[in-house]
């Protein structure tokens, strides 16, 4: 199975900072890549999907980019609301398998 | 709008069996499939399987493999997930996901609201 691994496993950075997560998968995955945010206590909410594309409504700070092994998701000005966790996912075939997710707190 | 909406909160005993319920709204049920994720407390997101919408297939997550069964109503639209043979560590918040594909893969989204399933004795 490939294994996707994320790092850092967490992150404090100050308000209007640029944040970058990163990503490995084990195995190439082309760009069948998605990233989620779970706020504390929340569900957790689709960001990004096919590596780079930003899912309707999710604020322009946000962006991903990458393919095949590594991939990177970023947020250009942090904002208090970001504060959450971050987990990728890669969802080619099966087994569908997420990263042990990044969390993000504010300094 | 496209939602789906879980059956509420389980309290179950060693050894019972859990079925949760995820209704969907908002698009046509058979176009796409329904994921189930778990999320045990403090921790990560781990996939358990996929069904069909359209026909039913399912696939399993090795880990579950013998201990879930996912089906589906179409006439309610309505996902189910049965698991059985619980122990403590079953213990997590369920979600249901809709993925873009309906053969499974695919980016999940929505997500249901979850469903926290509690095993103790």
């Amino acid at each position: 199975d490939i294994q996707m691994t994320q790092s850092p496993s967490s992150l404090s950075a100050s308000v209007g900072d640029r944040v970058t997560f990163t990503c490995r998968a084990s195995q190439g995955i082309n760009n069948y890549l998605a990233w989620y945010q779970q706020r504390p206590g929340k569900v957790p909410n689709l960001l990004i999907y096919a590596a780079s594309t930003l899912r309707s409504g999710v604020p322009s700070r946000f962006s991903g980019s990458g393919s095949g092994t590594d991939f990177t998701l970023t947020i250009s000005s942090l904002q208090p609301e970001d504060v959450a966790t971050y987990y990728c996912q890669k969802y080619d075939s099966a087994p569908i398998t997420f990263g042990q997710g990044t969390r993000l707190e504010i300094k | 709008q496209v939602q789906l909406v879980q059956s509420g909160t389980e309290v179950k005993k060693p050894g019972a069996s859990v079925k949760v319920s995820c209704k969907a709204s908002g698009y046509t049920f058979s176009s796409y499939a329904i994921n189930w994720v778990r999320q045990a407390p403090g921790q990560g997101l781990e996939w358990m399987g996929w069904i069909s919408g359209y026909n039913g297939n399912t696939n399993y997550a090795q880990k579950f493999q013998g201990r879930v069964t996912m089906t589906t109503d179409t006439s309610t639209s309505t996902a189910y997930m049965e698991l059985r043979s619980l122990g403590s560590d079953d213990t997590a918040e369920y979600y249901c996901a809709r993925s873009f594909y309906n053969s499974g893969g695919g980016w999940f989204d929505p997500w249901g609201q979850g469903t926290l399933v509690t095993v103790s004795s």
